[in-house]
Protein backbone atom coordinates (compact mmCIF):
# COMPACT_ATOMS: atom_id res chain seq x y z
CA UNK A 1 0.00 0.00 0.00
CA UNK A 2 1.38 3.14 -1.10
CA UNK A 3 -0.81 5.30 0.83
CA UNK A 4 -1.83 7.49 -2.20
CA UNK A 5 -5.86 6.45 -2.18
CA UNK A 6 -8.09 6.92 -5.36
CA UNK A 7 -11.98 6.80 -5.78
CA UNK A 8 -13.80 5.69 -7.63
CA UNK A 9 -11.65 2.24 -8.43
CA UNK A 10 -13.67 1.74 -11.50
CA UNK A 11 -16.48 4.30 -13.39
CA UNK A 12 -18.53 3.57 -16.22
CA UNK A 13 -20.34 6.33 -18.26
CA UNK A 14 -21.47 7.45 -22.23
CA UNK A 15 -19.82 9.86 -24.40
CA UNK A 16 -20.29 13.01 -23.41
CA UNK A 17 -20.59 13.12 -19.91
CA UNK A 18 -18.35 14.74 -17.45
CA UNK A 19 -16.88 12.55 -14.28
CA UNK A 20 -14.70 13.63 -11.34
CA UNK A 21 -11.67 11.24 -10.34
CA UNK A 22 -10.41 12.02 -6.53
CA UNK A 23 -6.64 11.20 -5.38
CA UNK A 24 -5.81 11.79 -1.83
CA UNK A 25 -1.97 11.98 -1.68
CA UNK A 26 0.14 10.67 1.08
CA UNK A 27 0.79 11.74 4.31
CA UNK A 28 2.45 14.36 4.66
CA UNK A 29 3.25 15.32 0.06
CA UNK A 30 2.57 18.44 -1.27
CA UNK A 31 3.14 17.48 -5.26
CA UNK A 32 0.30 15.55 -6.22
CA UNK A 33 0.75 14.24 -10.31
CA UNK A 34 -1.73 12.54 -12.42
CA UNK A 35 -1.25 10.51 -15.47
CA UNK A 36 -3.22 8.35 -18.01
CA UNK A 37 -2.26 5.01 -19.22
CA UNK A 38 -3.89 3.70 -22.61
CA UNK A 39 -2.94 0.68 -24.70
CA UNK A 40 -2.37 3.25 -27.56
CA UNK A 41 -0.53 5.64 -25.71
CA UNK A 42 0.54 4.15 -22.97
CA UNK A 43 1.63 6.23 -19.54
CA UNK A 44 1.56 9.68 -19.96
CA UNK A 45 1.45 12.72 -17.60
CA UNK A 46 -0.82 14.94 -17.69
CA UNK A 47 -0.60 17.64 -14.78
CA UNK A 48 1.33 18.55 -11.47
CA UNK A 49 0.36 20.34 -8.55
CA UNK A 50 2.41 21.81 -5.97
CA UNK A 51 0.23 22.74 -2.69
CA UNK A 52 -2.67 23.87 -4.28
CA UNK A 53 -0.69 25.43 -7.48
CA UNK A 54 -0.02 24.10 -11.00
CA UNK A 55 3.27 23.71 -11.50
CA UNK A 56 3.54 21.43 -14.74
CA UNK A 57 1.69 20.48 -17.46
CA UNK A 58 1.68 17.74 -19.89
CA UNK A 59 -0.21 15.96 -22.91
CA UNK A 60 -3.51 17.29 -21.27
CA UNK A 61 -6.31 17.89 -23.60
CA UNK A 62 -8.54 21.32 -22.88
CA UNK A 63 -11.88 19.04 -21.81
CA UNK A 64 -9.81 17.61 -18.70
CA UNK A 65 -8.78 19.78 -15.57
CA UNK A 66 -7.53 19.29 -12.27
CA UNK A 67 -7.08 21.43 -9.15
CA UNK A 68 -5.94 20.28 -5.52
CA UNK A 69 -7.60 22.00 -2.62
CA UNK A 70 -6.52 23.20 0.96
CA UNK A 71 -6.19 19.67 2.18
CA UNK A 72 -4.00 18.50 -0.33
CA UNK A 73 -6.39 16.14 -2.12
CA UNK A 74 -6.78 16.53 -5.77
CA UNK A 75 -9.21 15.93 -8.67
CA UNK A 76 -9.00 15.51 -12.09
CA UNK A 77 -12.34 16.13 -13.88
CA UNK A 78 -13.14 14.92 -17.56
CA UNK A 79 -15.71 16.54 -19.57
CA UNK A 80 -17.43 15.54 -23.26
CA UNK A 81 -15.95 12.68 -22.88
CA UNK A 82 -15.05 10.55 -25.69
CA UNK A 83 -14.43 6.73 -26.53
CA UNK A 84 -11.15 7.05 -26.60
CA UNK A 85 -10.74 8.64 -22.90
CA UNK A 86 -11.65 5.61 -21.83
CA UNK A 87 -8.21 4.30 -19.67
CA UNK A 88 -6.43 3.97 -16.28
CA UNK A 89 -5.96 7.57 -14.40
CA UNK A 90 -3.33 7.25 -11.92
CA UNK A 91 -2.37 9.80 -9.44
CA UNK A 92 1.19 9.97 -7.53
CA UNK A 93 2.30 12.41 -4.70
CA UNK A 94 5.77 13.22 -3.73
CA UNK A 95 7.72 15.14 -0.85
CA UNK A 96 7.70 18.94 -2.29
CA UNK A 97 10.64 18.01 -5.02
CA UNK A 98 11.27 14.31 -3.89
CA UNK A 99 13.01 11.66 -5.70
CA UNK A 100 10.05 8.97 -5.77
CA UNK A 101 6.95 9.27 -6.60
CA UNK A 102 4.19 7.00 -4.77
CA UNK A 103 1.37 6.28 -7.37
CA UNK A 104 -2.03 4.86 -5.96
CA UNK A 105 -4.09 1.63 -7.52
CA UNK A 106 -5.65 4.13 -10.38
CA UNK A 107 -9.21 4.82 -11.47
CA UNK A 108 -10.47 2.65 -14.64
CA UNK A 109 -12.88 4.78 -16.97
CA UNK A 110 -14.36 2.79 -19.35
CA UNK A 111 -16.17 5.33 -22.22
CA UNK A 112 -18.97 3.76 -23.88
CA UNK B 1 11.66 16.31 -25.97
CA UNK B 2 12.66 13.76 -23.70
CA UNK B 3 12.23 10.03 -24.41
CA UNK B 4 12.37 6.60 -23.08
CA UNK B 5 12.71 3.28 -25.19
CA UNK B 6 12.12 0.19 -23.76
CA UNK B 7 12.78 -3.24 -25.40
CA UNK B 8 9.87 -5.23 -27.60
CA UNK B 9 7.82 -7.00 -25.21
CA UNK B 10 6.30 -9.54 -24.15
CA UNK B 11 9.23 -11.49 -22.29
CA UNK B 12 8.55 -15.34 -21.00
CA UNK B 13 11.34 -16.44 -19.25
CA UNK B 14 11.40 -19.89 -17.13
CA UNK B 15 12.13 -19.70 -13.37
CA UNK B 16 15.68 -19.50 -12.82
CA UNK B 17 17.21 -17.97 -15.82
CA UNK B 18 18.20 -14.76 -16.33
CA UNK B 19 16.62 -11.37 -17.26
CA UNK B 20 17.86 -8.52 -18.98
CA UNK B 21 15.12 -5.92 -20.13
CA UNK B 22 17.00 -3.16 -22.33
CA UNK B 23 16.04 0.61 -21.62
CA UNK B 24 18.08 3.64 -23.40
CA UNK B 25 16.92 7.35 -22.90
CA UNK B 26 17.04 10.87 -24.61
CA UNK B 27 17.32 13.92 -22.36
CA UNK B 28 19.21 16.99 -21.81
CA UNK B 29 21.33 17.40 -19.14
CA UNK B 30 21.55 14.14 -15.84
CA UNK B 31 18.15 12.91 -15.75
CA UNK B 32 17.78 10.79 -12.93
CA UNK B 33 16.92 7.10 -13.69
CA UNK B 34 13.68 4.52 -12.23
CA UNK B 35 12.41 1.53 -12.71
CA UNK B 36 8.72 0.81 -11.94
CA UNK B 37 7.01 -2.57 -11.52
CA UNK B 38 3.03 -3.08 -11.80
CA UNK B 39 1.51 -6.17 -10.89
CA UNK B 40 -1.75 -7.06 -12.07
CA UNK B 41 -4.76 -4.75 -10.92
CA UNK B 42 -2.45 -2.51 -9.35
CA UNK B 43 -0.49 0.69 -9.32
CA UNK B 44 2.80 1.73 -9.86
CA UNK B 45 5.78 0.60 -7.87
CA UNK B 46 8.95 2.49 -7.67
CA UNK B 47 11.49 -0.83 -7.88
CA UNK B 48 15.01 1.03 -8.24
CA UNK B 49 16.63 4.19 -9.24
CA UNK B 50 19.36 6.08 -9.68
CA UNK B 51 19.93 9.80 -10.30
CA UNK B 52 24.05 9.98 -11.27
CA UNK B 53 26.03 8.58 -14.10
CA UNK B 54 27.76 5.20 -12.96
CA UNK B 55 25.16 4.66 -10.12
CA UNK B 56 23.42 1.26 -10.10
CA UNK B 57 20.26 0.94 -8.47
CA UNK B 58 19.38 -2.44 -6.71
CA UNK B 59 16.23 -4.17 -5.05
CA UNK B 60 14.88 -7.53 -4.86
CA UNK B 61 17.64 -9.42 -6.38
CA UNK B 62 17.29 -6.58 -9.50
CA UNK B 63 19.92 -4.12 -11.00
CA UNK B 64 20.45 -1.19 -13.11
CA UNK B 65 23.21 1.30 -13.73
CA UNK B 66 22.79 4.51 -14.98
CA UNK B 67 25.09 4.71 -17.95
CA UNK B 68 26.05 8.24 -19.44
CA UNK B 69 27.99 6.98 -22.38
CA UNK B 70 24.93 5.26 -23.85
CA UNK B 71 22.32 6.64 -22.46
CA UNK B 72 20.61 3.21 -21.29
CA UNK B 73 19.37 1.88 -17.76
CA UNK B 74 19.26 -1.85 -18.61
CA UNK B 75 17.71 -3.92 -16.00
CA UNK B 76 19.17 -7.39 -14.33
CA UNK B 77 18.35 -10.01 -12.38
CA UNK B 78 20.19 -13.29 -12.35
CA UNK B 79 17.50 -15.53 -11.58
CA UNK B 80 13.93 -14.99 -12.05
CA UNK B 81 10.93 -16.04 -10.46
CA UNK B 82 7.31 -16.66 -10.74
CA UNK B 83 6.01 -14.18 -8.79
CA UNK B 84 8.41 -11.40 -10.81
CA UNK B 85 5.66 -11.79 -13.61
CA UNK B 86 4.36 -7.85 -14.23
CA UNK B 87 5.16 -5.47 -16.26
CA UNK B 88 7.84 -3.09 -16.24
CA UNK B 89 8.75 0.73 -16.95
CA UNK B 90 11.64 2.64 -17.54
CA UNK B 91 11.25 6.61 -16.64
CA UNK B 92 13.32 9.60 -16.09
CA UNK B 93 13.29 12.68 -14.44
CA UNK B 94 14.32 15.82 -15.46
CA UNK B 95 16.74 17.41 -13.67
CA UNK B 96 15.17 20.87 -13.34
CA UNK B 97 13.04 23.19 -15.24
CA UNK B 98 9.29 24.01 -15.45
CA UNK B 99 8.70 20.33 -16.02
CA UNK B 100 10.90 19.27 -12.92
CA UNK B 101 8.48 16.46 -11.04
CA UNK B 102 7.34 14.83 -14.24
CA UNK B 103 8.13 11.20 -14.87
CA UNK B 104 8.64 10.31 -18.56
CA UNK B 105 7.98 6.77 -19.25
CA UNK B 106 9.00 3.85 -21.51
CA UNK B 107 6.21 2.01 -22.87
CA UNK B 108 6.36 -1.41 -20.30
CA UNK B 109 7.36 -4.66 -20.99
CA UNK B 110 5.31 -7.53 -20.09
CA UNK B 111 7.61 -10.05 -17.90
CA UNK B 112 6.23 -13.53 -17.35
CA UNK B 113 7.94 -15.90 -15.84
CA UNK B 114 6.66 -19.86 -16.01
CA UNK B 115 7.53 -22.32 -13.46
Amino acid sequence: DSGVTQTPKHLITATGQRVTLRCSPRSGDLSVYWYQQSLDQGLQFLIQYYNGEERAKGNILERFSAQQFPDLHSELNLSSLELGDSALYFCASSVARGLEQFFGPGTRLTVL
Amino acid sequence: GNSVTQMEGPVTLSEEAFLTINCTYTATGYPSLFWYVQYPGEGLQLLLKATKADDKGSNKGFEATYRKETTSFHLEKGSVQVSDSAVYFCALKDAGGTSYGKLTFGQGTILTVHP
